[in-house]
């Protein structure tokens, strides 16, 4: 059974930075893209940022883009998303998705996510 | 960068009514469009892939079509469990989703 557990989230301040992290079991990790997708209370989705199974090629949103980083551990099947400079508009549910294998950016399963709050 | 448009933001309608949500790409995407379904506090759950394509699991009461710039989602006979968020998402160069149709019983 796939299975995505997302951690990390919590309350920062402003400018403040935080690590998220997504432990997956149950599917070959390293042959699959995985992806952060976020939700702000009450919102829809947005796409953050994306990561190819061998972590060679990176992707993100321009709302992230020099603030976030994505970064994958094949050897122990887990995704993280550095989160720095962070801004209020950057509160939300963050969840870490997995990318179909019949094409990048289809989103097969999901884990629960994890909330991030950005408040002083 | 293309937006992805959806109608209507909400709806109600009876157990066993069709219900068509759409979804409009401001520049055509071919077939590469996503539809999902999220019920209250969960994650997302992938509903069909490639404008038309069941994903496996899914009732068949889920359908898609379109292709281009218009597309739609049709649920055949509504059932309670339905009531849900659901949103389109383009897949080809960065992805980006539709805003949300929200299905209650009514």
């Amino acid at each position: 059974e796939v299975q995505l557990l997302e951690s990390g989230g919590g309350l920062v301040r402003p400018g403040g930075s935080l690590r998220l992290s997504c432990a997956t079991s149950g599917f070959t990790f390293s042959t699959h893209g995985m992806s952060w997708v976020r939700q702000a209370p009450g919102k829809g989705l947005e796409w953050v940022s994306g990561i190819s199974g061998s972590g060679y090629t990176t992707y993100y949103a321009d709302s992230v883009k020099g603030r976030f980083t994505i970064s994958r551990d094949n050897s122990k099947s887990t995704l993280s998303l550095e989160m720095s400079s962070l801004r209020a508009e950057d509160t939300a549910i963050y969840y870490c998705a997995r990318e179909s294998v019949y094409d990048k950016s289809i989103f097969d399963y999901w884990g629960q996510g994890t909330l991030v709050t950005v408040s002083s | 960068d293309i937006q992805m448009t959806q109608s209507p933001s909400s709806l109600s309608a009876s157990v066993g009514d069709r219900v068509t949500i759409t979804c409009r790409a401001s520049q055509g995407i071919f077939n590469y469009l996503v539809w999902y379904q999220q019920k209250p506090g969960k994650a997302p759950k992938l509903l069909i892939y490639a404008a038309s394509t069941l994903q496996s699991g899914v009732p068949s009461r889920f359908s898609g079509s379109g292709s281009g710039t218009d597309f739609t989602l049709t649920i055949s006979s509504l059932q309670p469990e339905d009531v849900a968020t659901y949103y389109c998402q383009k897949y080809n160069n960065a992805p980006t989703f539709g805003q949300g149709t929200k299905v209650e019983i009514k």
